[in-house]
């Protein structure tokens, strides 16, 4: 059982454009994080969110926190072709030591 | 000034052999992580480390042995090579184990068992 839901899976779109990617659970998480991976590099944090209903923004990205802390979303403004990338959210479920789980990504392909 | 690295960036090998992969933080982070990701790019955590002590070990065969010599490295021992191995594995750090968890990512280590 995937913990972390990502829709969708891929999407590929002009650029211009604007773009929604969620992240679902029927868990309650504590914080969650969004990463963008490029080909041959490792994830690099973009933002953490930590309140429900928190909404942060990064440039043209805009990340929500749902009200209930299940769930997020990443919205893209005008996307570029520098926006490609895997973006991966990733909750934490508990405090003390536990682990990120990460959701299986977007694949996101912005075409000039 | 790379704040995690690799060595090496890309491993080929046979099945049965045994490799090592180092990592290592100049971040000053107490926690080192280890993660594998399929060629599906699920990334999923194999070990975890707080001071030089495993904090967490996933349900991982006993033929990976992770090693920290100090709070700044972290190494990978893989023993026995088998053709399911072949993945990126991609060493991690974090300030705060007990807080948000913030990764921060290598470049990764593409292994290929043939």
């Amino acid at each position: 059982t995937q913990l972390l839901e990502q829709s969708p899976q891929f999407l590929s779109i002009q650029e211009g454009e604007n773009l929604t990617v969620y992240c679902n659970s029927s868990s309650v998480f504590s914080s969650l994080q969004w990463y963008r991976q490029e080909p041959g590099e490792g994830p690099v944090l973009l933002v953490t969110v930590v309140t429900g209903g928190e909404v942060k923004k990064l440039k043209r990205l805009t990340f929500q926190f749902g009200d209930a802390r299940k769930d997020s979303s990443l919205h893209i403004t005008a996307a570029q072709p520098g926006d490609t990338g895997l973006y991966l959210c990733a909750g934490v479920m508990d405090s003390g030591y536990s682990t990120l789980t990460f959701g299986k990504g977007t694949m996101l392909l912005v075409s000039p | 000034d790379t704040a995690v690295s690799q060595t090496p960036k890309y491993l080929v090998t046979q099945m049965g052999n045994d490799k090592s992969i180092k990592c290592e933080q100049n971040l000053g982070h107490d926690t080192m992580y280890w993660y594998k990701q399929d060629s599906k790019k699920f990334l999923k955590i194999m070990f975890s480390y707080n001071n030089k002590e495993l904090i967490i070990n996933e349900t991982v065969p006993n033929r990976f042995s992770p090693k920290s010599p100090d709070k700044a490295h972290l190494n990978l021992h893989i023993n026995s090579l088998e053709l399911g191995d072949s993945a990126v594995y991609f060493c991690a750090s974090s300030q705060d184990p007990f807080e948000t968890y913030e990764q921060y990512f290598g470049p990764g280590t593409r292994l290929t068992v043939t």
